[in-house]
């Protein structure tokens, strides 16, 4: 069965520093993947897809990810985190149905 | 544009009590997907309506979960009888087209005592 794995569960970093939030999956065929985002409160919302193309990613709010095939990796990262990217963050992939990561909640301490 | 609505935000109940929870997609949207986190745990799919038909009800617990979308419209999902390992907070999704971006709406939280 198709499966998702985030490395971390929780990350705790000050503002300004940088992300990278892993993500592993397992599925041999042809992928689309995604990071969706929760803040607190809010609803789950797409921060960004990969579905073909340019394996370099760019999302909303200054995150990107990078599709590397050969490892199976579709890793966030974001170069300088703000007090508002507190959230959780989930990895997912697309297999006639959406099938997501544990998640990592970020706290980022102002 | 309104977004996916859940009713309700929470529901609290007795184990073997029954409780429906609702869902309207973004209107125009065929596809609808309910969802669920038990706590601890990761997002898993519940079942996939395109319009008023199943489309995948595979991650379904048990028969104790109805889901029904009559005309192709809002969506609910019954717990009947409800059990202690229900609790949990149960996601909705539309999409246009299957297999691009889902909307997610924000959720019921179950509480099962």
């Amino acid at each position: 069965a198709q499966s998702v794995s985030q490395h971390n569960h929780h990350v705790i970093l000050s503002e300004a520093a940088s992300l990278e939030l892993g993500c592993n999956y397992s599925y041999g065929g042809t992928v689309n993947l995604f990071w969706y985002v929760q803040y607190p409160g809010q609803h789950l919302q797409l921060l960004l897809k990969y579905f073909s193309g340019d394996p370099l990613v760019k999302g909303i709010k200054g995150f990107e990810a990078e599709f590397i095939k050969s490892k199976f990796s579709f890793n966030l990262r974001k170069p300088s985190v703000q007090w508002s990217d507190t959230a959780e963050y989930f990895c997912a992939v697309y297999d006639d149905k959406i099938i997501f990561g544990k998640g990592t909640r970020l706290h980022i301490l102002p | 544009e309104a977004g996916v609505t859940q009713f309700p935000s929470h529901s609290v109940i007795e184990k073997g009590q029954t409780v429906t929870l609702r869902c309207d997609p973004i209107s125009g949207h065929d596809n609808l997907y309910w969802y669920r986190r038990v706590m601890g745990k990761e997002i898993k799919f519940l079942l996939h309506f395109v319009k008023e038909s199943k489309q995948d009800e595979s991650g379904m617990p048990n028969n104790r979960f109805l889901a029904e979308r009559t005309g192709g419209t809002y969506s609910t999902l019954k717990v009947q009888p409800a059990e202690l390992e229900d609790s949990g907070v149960y996601f909705c999704a539309s999409s246009l087209v299957w297999g691009n971006e889902q909307f997610f709406g924000p959720g019921t939280r179950l509480t099962v005592l």
